[in-house]
């Protein structure tokens, strides 16, 4: 079946370490986006990408990097210069086509130790 | 500025009863309207959408939403809450092909 595979499902990070998660989705969707939650705030936009190699800064980008080497693959950086990166990450995508609606991931829970 | 607004934080109902989540957008045209319910520790998943034609959308799990321009809302109505319907619900509105504003959430509990 068609989804979006966000790994691992719990992160834990030290201090001044940078920690990549991982989304890979098989919908064949143009753009992909990377959200952070946190009690109480909804979903804020850290980055999201509408084109293999391309992608832009949402919201909240700083100290979060990305890539989009596969039109697959968009994986997340948080980096060390991210002062609180403690929250559930959610990973999306869309078509430019169909419904329009977003496809989630079932989250990355990260926690610095 | 564009925005969605979910003006209820918590609600609690009963087994059985009831369910209207409020939800109000502004935005200039018509827009693309969602609702998402997300369980615990989960993604979010779509419950229903709604883009153009019957103001009456119908969707997953037994949920509905009505579009409302004059009111600039889609409310989500549920006639016969289920305790697995505890959760927390999202509204959204999508502005173009690359921007989604997602309202802050309704969490729901209910009451056996």
């Amino acid at each position: 079946d068609g989804g979006i595979t966000q790994s691992p499902k719990y992160l834990f990070r030290k201090e001044g370490q940078n920690v990549t998660l991982s989304c890979e989705q098989n919908l064949n969707h143009d753009a992909m986006y990377w959200y952070r939650q946190d009690p109480g705030q909804g979903l804020r936009l850290i980055y999201y990408s509408q084109i293999v190699n391309d992608f832009q800064k949402g919201d909240i980008a700083e100290g979060y990097s990305v890539s989009r080497e596969k039109k697959e693959s968009f994986p997340l950086t948080v980096t060390s210069a991210q002062k609180n990166p403690t929250a559930f990450y959610l990973c999306a995508s869309t078509s430019r086509s169909g419904d329009y609606g977003y496809t989630f991931g079932s989250g990355t829970r990260l926690t610095v130790v | 500025a564009q925005s969605v607004t979910q003006p209820d934080i918590h609600i609690t109902v009963s087994e059985g009863a009831s369910l209207e989540l409020r939800c109000n957008y502004s935005y200039g045209a018509t827009p693309y309207l969602f609702w998402y319910v997300q369980s615990p520790g989960q993604g979010l998943q779509l419950l229903l959408k709604y883009f153009s034609g019957d103001t009456l959308v119908q969707g997953i799990k037994g949920f509905e939403a009505e579009f409302k321009r004059s009111q600039s809302s889609f409310n989500l109505r549920k006639p016969s809450v289920h305790w697995s319907d505890a959760a927390e619900y999202f509204c959204a509105v999508r502005t173009s092909y690359d921007k989604v504003i997602f309202g802050p959430g309704t969490s729901l509990s209910v009451i056996p």
